[in-house]
């Protein structure tokens, strides 16, 4: 079946530094990745998402790579922010079904 | 397009209870997905329709909970009696499914559920 499995947070970064959450995935064929935030007191959004093999997708200086290979689809952002400080929930979309498949998430906090 | 709405944003209840959640997806979307979030697990899948039909509710706890979809623009999430464990955020998501392709998988703001 599918699985998504993502680092154990949380993660507590610096203003600034560099961030990388990564995310591992399980499936037969070729599914779609993506990732989604959930700021405090809302609801999950769309960050970003990526549909074929090394395709990147990109939103808010966020980048993912899909690395078939690796079977990986690892969060990076260059610099982050304090606003930047929320759950990041990895998930997968496979051919045959209707539903995402998330990951259990991981809270990130950035300190001034 | 205003997403997926749901209501109530709040709900405080006692104990025994019954207590109904709504939501209404995106127009057009074929999928509806009942989430439920807490901080021991996490988020949770418990019921999604396909066209409004019910395709998977092996989430749902018990048979206190049941969810229906008379429509394509309106769900509901029953809880009858409530209970103190069933204290969580619900979720609804819709998301429109064509061939080996997913677009727009979205979230509602949730519904902060506290039974007393």
């Amino acid at each position: 079946g599918n699985s998504v499995t993502q680092m154990e947070g949380p993660v507590t970064l610096s203003e600034e530094a560099f961030l990388t959450i990564n995310c591992t995935y399980t499936a037969t064929g070729y599914p779609s990745l993506f990732w989604y935030v959930q700021y405090p007191g809302e609801g999950l959004q769309l960050l970003l998402k990526a549909t074929k093999a090394d395709d990147k997708g990109s939103n808010k200086g966020f980048e993912a790579t899909y690395r078939k290979e690796t079977t990986s689809f690892h969060l990076e952002k260059g610099s982050v922010q304090v606003s930047d400080s929320a759950v990041y929930f990895c998930a997968l979309f496979n051919f045959g079904n209707e539903k995402l498949t998330f990951g259990t998430g991981t809270r990130l906090t950035i300190i001034p | 397009d205003a997403g997926v709405i749901q209501s109530p944003r709040h709900e405080v209840t006692e104990m025994g209870q019954e207590v109904t959640l709504r939501c209404k997806p995106i127009s057009g979307h074929n999928s509806l997905f009942w989430y439920r979030q807490t901080m021991m697990r996490g988020l949770e899948l418990l019921i999604y329709f396909n066209n409004n039909v019910p395709i998977d509710d092996s989430g749902m706890p018990e048979d206190r909970f049941s969810a229906k979809m008379p429509n394509a623009s309106f769900s509901t999430l029953k809880i009858q009696p409530s209970e103190p464990r069933d204290s969580a955020v619900y979720f609804c998501a819709s998301s429109l499914v064509q061939g080996a392709q997913i677009y727009g998988y979205t979230f509602g703001s949730g519904t902060r559920l506290t039974v007393v």
